[in-house]
């Protein structure tokens, strides 16, 4: 089955634009995530969505970011007036949750990451 | 809160050598410890991952890692390093609840010829 796929695979972006980024999950993954990867950085958690509950927004640096996700499955982060400093490597990753048996009641999710998009802001 | 922290950013070691590369977390309950890898310009790929059961666990590429509830470690190890380990490779902690999770800031895997 196909993997996570986010699309463009590169982009650059004058300051002051707005870009849209997109992630396709693996289906029937009910969580979905976007991460941001500064140069020489880790990950820096942006959202995370699971299922019809509300995201999980505490990570999205500035107002001028944003993201959605429709029908449960494909997801944009959109960034509005786009900064150099917002130049990153965006990762999305989905996942299912796996039951763990030998802990009952107890269960987690293992993610699954796409090849990302790197943005240049110029 | 859980957290976790990677011992070194860069790692160089020869090929043919010992790869450790150092992870402790912390957490308020039993952790869901996972070791990912990043080549150049790819996303994350999972190496390993421990949830419950034997403390040793084995990945892909000869990669294994023992977790150490004493110590609050989740170590990496390979017994002899080959050029194709160069790489980022981050350890990783699932949060209480089971859904979101908290990323080491990454080790950089060198291997000298």
């Amino acid at each position: 089955g196909a993997g996570v796929s986010q699309s463009p695979s590169n982009k650059v972006t004058e300051k002051g634009k707005d870009v849209e980024l997109r992630c396709d999950p693996i289906s029937g993954h009910t969580a979905l995530y976007w991460y941001r990867q500064s140069l020489g950085q880790g990950l820096e958690f942006l959202i995370y969505f699971q299922g019809n509950s509300a995201p999980d927004k505490s990570g999205l640096p500035s107002d001028r970011f944003s993201a959605e996700r429709t029908g449960g499955s494909v997801s944009t982060l959109t960034i509005q007036r786009t900064q150099q400093e917002d130049s990153a490597v965006y990762l999305c990753a989905s996942s299912a949750p796996r039951r763990d048996r030998a802990r009952s009641g107890s269960s987690y999710n293992e993610q699954f990451f796409g090849p990302g998009t790197r943005l240049t802001v110029l | 809160a859980q957290s976790v922290t990677q011992l070194g950013s860069h790692v160089s070691v020869s090929e043919g050598a010992l790869v450790l590369l150092r992870c402790n977390y912390s957490s308020s309950v039993p952790p869901y410890l996972f070791w990912y890898v990043q080549y150049p310009n790819q996303g994350l790929q999972l190496l390993l991952k421990y949830t419950t059961g034997a403390t040793l666990v084995k990945g892909i590429n000869g990669f294994e890692a023992e977790f150490k509830k004493s110590e609050t470690s989740f170590h990496l190890t390979k017994p002899s390093a080959h050029m194709s380990d160069a790489a980022e490779y981050f350890c990783a902690v699932i949060n209480t609840g089971g859904f979101k999770t908290i990323f080491g800031a990454g080790t950089r895997l060198f291997v000298k010829a």
